[in-house]
């Protein structure tokens, strides 16, 4: 069964670092998403992009924030400068579909970034 | 503002019975809803969905009640078995691509 896979599972990083987290989404996705968690806490929308550019973003996607894709397979978030409050569990998705009423999003295991 | 879900309960329930899972969301126009699971040290795996002209959507042993006048979702997981217990979210999409998630419930199943 296709799967998003998500690299590294783990980073641990000290704070100011620049980090990248890199996802390939299923191949024949259109619709690409990041997502944290906090420990603990809700799953929290950051970014999607559709068509090689951000379709819509939250508050917490400030320009630290960034996302990428390079080449056909991989969808990257590079957080610039890293605080101790981006620790978290990231979670790339992808759907097939877009639109208001449709698009089942499909998770990777997620990454976690720990900042000392 | 956009707002789904309550505070995080917990439920737990005995093997074999039925769960009811709760959700509340705020955004009257949202037309797609989406229940999903996440088991600990995993992403979330969706479960079944609702499109807002429904009310009611049944799966393998789940069922999605959607009430649009209170603007209330539910997920019913019949027979509830120990490989049910994890943590499910509520989601809804807002706007063309963004899905916002609720708080979560944990389900505790009991052997």
């Amino acid at each position: 069964e296709p799967e998003v896979t998500q690299t590294p599972s783990h980073q641990v990083t000290q704070m100011g670092q620049e980090v990248i987290l890199r996802c390939v989404p299923i191949s024949n996705h259109l619709y690409f998403y990041w997502y944290r968690q906090i420990l603990g806490q809700k799953v929290e929308f950051l970014v999607s992009f559709y068509n090689n550019e951000i379709s819509e973003k939250s508050e917490i996607f400030d320009d630290q924030f960034s996302v990428e894709r390079p080449d056909g397979s991989n969808f990257t978030l590079k957080i610039r400068s890293t605080k101790l409050e981006d620790s978290a569990m990231y979670f790339c998705a992808s759907s097939e579909r877009g639109g208001r009423n449709t698009g089942e999003l499909f998770f990777g295991e997620g990454s976690r970034l720990t900042v000392l | 503002g956009e707002s789904v879900g309550l505070h995080l309960p917990t439920l737990s329930v005995q093997e074999g019975d039925n769960s009811i899972i709760n959700c509340a969301y705020s955004n009257s126009a949202s037309d797609y809803f989406i229940w999903y699971k996440q088991e600990s040290g995993k992403g979330p795996q969706f479960i079944i969905d609702i499109r807002s002209n429904m009310d009611k959507r049944q799966g393998q042993r789940v069922t999605v009640l959607l009430n649009k006048t209170v603007k209330h979702l539910s997920l019913q997981i019949a027979a509830t078995q120990p490989g049910d217990s994890a943590v499910y979210f509520c989601a809804e999409k807002t706007s063309y691509d963004k899905v916002i998630f609720g708080p979560g419930t944990s389900l505790s199943v009991i052997p």
